[in-house]
């Protein structure tokens, strides 16, 4: 099915430890996008990526880098786990405009223990 | 800056009951709106969207105006079911210097639960 898929769905880090979380669109969209969604806070936006080989930062990036590999892919690493960094991570994407809206992933599961 | 304030849930109904969730927003220009909804262990669908003023945005017996004239865009269903059950998102979004990145900003999110 055409969609977003993020992998992994689940992980356990320790603090310290490195990780990358994997996004995936095949929808032909421009534009991608990592959330954190924490409880009482809604989504805020990490990292975004409006277009193949461009990325800029969202409302909270310290502790984060992307790569926007080619159209389809958009990573998101951790580069030094941290307690903080617990939390639901959504990547979306979407056409550019702002009168469409987003097609998300399922979500992956990050504990930093 | 551009933000989203949701109504503080969670919100408890019993089936067949009116659902209002409340949505005001504030933003440098002229957004889109949107209403997501998240199911539980899912990720955020749309649920429905406004583009301009005075829109009504629906679906699934859900509908949202956009009122410019009170930044609000709150989100109503006549009569919901225990499928309803989920949390929902007021979303909105804007243009970035001529380019439209579609950046959106979201509220704290609203839990829905109904009861049969």
């Amino acid at each position: 099915n055409a969609g977003v898929t993020q992998t992994p769905k689940f992980q356990v880090l320790k603090t310290g430890q490195s990780m990358t979380l994997q996004c995936a669109q095949d929808m032909n969209h421009n534009s991608m996008y990592w959330y954190r969604q924490d409880p009482g806070m809604g989504l805020r936006l990490i990292y975004y990526s409006a277009s193949e080989g461009t990325t800029d930062k969202g409302e909270v990036p310290n502790g984060y880098n992307v790569s926007r590999l080619n159209k389809r892919e958009f990573s998101l690493r951790l580069e030094s786990a941290a307690p903080s960094q617990t939390s639901v991570y959504f990547c979306a994407s979407g056409r550019v405009g702002s009168n469409y809206g987003y097609t998300f992933g399922s979500g992956t599961r990050l504990t930093v223990v | 800056g551009n933000s989203v304030t949701q109504m503080e849930g969670p919100v408890t109904l019993s089936e067949e009951a009116f659902l209002t969730i409340n949505c005001t927003y504030t933003a440098t220009g002229y957004p889109s709106l949107f209403w997501y909804v998240q199911y539980p262990g899912e990720g955020l669908q749309l649920l429905l969207k406004a583009t301009k003023a005075d829109d009504k945005g629906s679906n699934k017996g859900f509908e949202a105006t956009y009122r410019k004239e009170t930044t609000s865009f709150h989100l109503e269903k006549g009569s919901v079911q225990v499928s309803d059950s989920a949390v929902y998102f007021c979303a909105l979004s804007l243009t970035a210097g001529g380019t439209s990145y579609g950046k959106l900003t979201f509220g704290q999110g609203t839990i829905l639960t109904v009861h049969p």
